[in-house]
C-alpha cells in the first residue's frame, strides 16, 4: 500500500494571507504527481500534473513545486481569497497510471 | 457541457438492494476510472478501463461490485446486495491515454450513495 500523506488536514486563514500545504509520497518508482482542487458539490478540478524533479508550476496565484528525490510537493496560494476555499488533493502515480490519493487539505478562507 | 457526467447524483437505497451508477466520460477519452471516497479519506481506486477492456481492479472491489464499459464510451458500476459500508461518494474520471496528457484525469461530480 502506497503512503501519500497531506498536511495539514485543515487550515483556516484570513483573506489576503498566503498559505502552503505539503504532500509527501514514496520517493521510488515516481511517475507523476497530481494536485486537484475539490469544491463542495463540484467535480475535483485538476490544478497541476508534475512529472520531473524540480518542476515548478504556476496558475494565477497558485503554484506548486516537486522534489521526487525526497518525496514531497508543496502547493502555495498567494493572497488567499474566499473562493479558494476547497479541499486540495494530491495524488501520486508510481509506475502506472493509477494514482494514490492523499486525504486532502481542507482550506477555509475567511473574508 | 462536454465534461464528465455521472448519474444519478444521489442515491438512497435500502440494505440488500442492487444499485447501478452511470458515467459518461469526455467523448474522446479512452481511459475511464472509478473511485470511491468516504468521509475523511481521499478517493480510493476501484477499477479502470481502456476503451472497453477492464485493465485493472482493486482488491477493494468485492464480488458484489461489477463495472462495464460495453462500447468503450459510457460505463456502469453496479453494486449488488448493498451494505451500509458501501455508503460513499463514487467518482468517475476519464483521461486520454497515449498522449503527453495521459496523466491528467477529468472527474465527474460523483454519485453519493447512502445505504440505510
Amino acid at each position: 500500500i502506497l503512503n501519500v500523506e497531506q498536511s495539514p488536514q485543515s487550515l483556516h486563514v484570513q483573506e489576503g494571507d498566503s498559505t502552503n500545504f505539503t504532500c509527501s509520497f514514496p520517493s521510488s518508482n515516481f511517475y507523476a504527481l497530481h494536485w486537484y482542487r475539490w469544491e463542495t458539490a463540484k467535480s475535483p478540478e485538476a490544478l497541476f500534473v508534475m512529472t520531473l524533479n524540480g518542476d515548478e508550476k504556476k496558475k494565477g496565484r497558485i503554484s506548486a513545486t516537486l522534489n521526487t528525490k525526497e518525496g514531497y510537493s508543496y502547493l502555495y496560494i498567494k493572497g488567499s481569497q474566499p473562493e479558494d476555499s476547497a479541499t486540495y488533493l494530491c495524488a501520486f502515480a508510481g509506475g502506472s497510471y493509477i494514482p494514490t490519493f492523499g486525504r486532502g487539505t481542507s482550506l477555509i478562507v475567511h473574508p | 457541457d462536454t465534461g464528465v457526467s455521472q448519474n444519478p447524483r444521489h442515491k438512497i437505497t435500502k440494505r440488500g438492494q442492487n444499485v447501478t451508477f452511470r458515467c459518461d466520460p469526455i467523448s474522446e477519452h479512452n481511459r475511464l476510472y472509478w473511485y470511491r471516497q468516504t468521509l475523511g479519506q481521499g478517493p480510493e481506486f476501484l477499477t479502470y478501463f481502456q476503451n472497453e477492456a477492464q485493465l485493472e481492479k482493486s482488491r477493494l472491489l468485492s464480488d458484489r461490485f461489477s463495472a462495464e464499459r460495453p462500447k468503450g464510451s459510457f460505463s456502469t458500476l453496479e453494486i449488488q446486495r448493498t451494505e451500509q459500508g458501501d455508503s460513499a461518494m463514487y467518482l468517475c474520471a476519464s483521461s486520454l491515454a497515449g498522449t503527453v496528457r495521459s496523466y491528467e484525469q477529468y472527474f465527474g461530480p460523483g454519485t453519493r450513495l447512502t445505504v440505510t
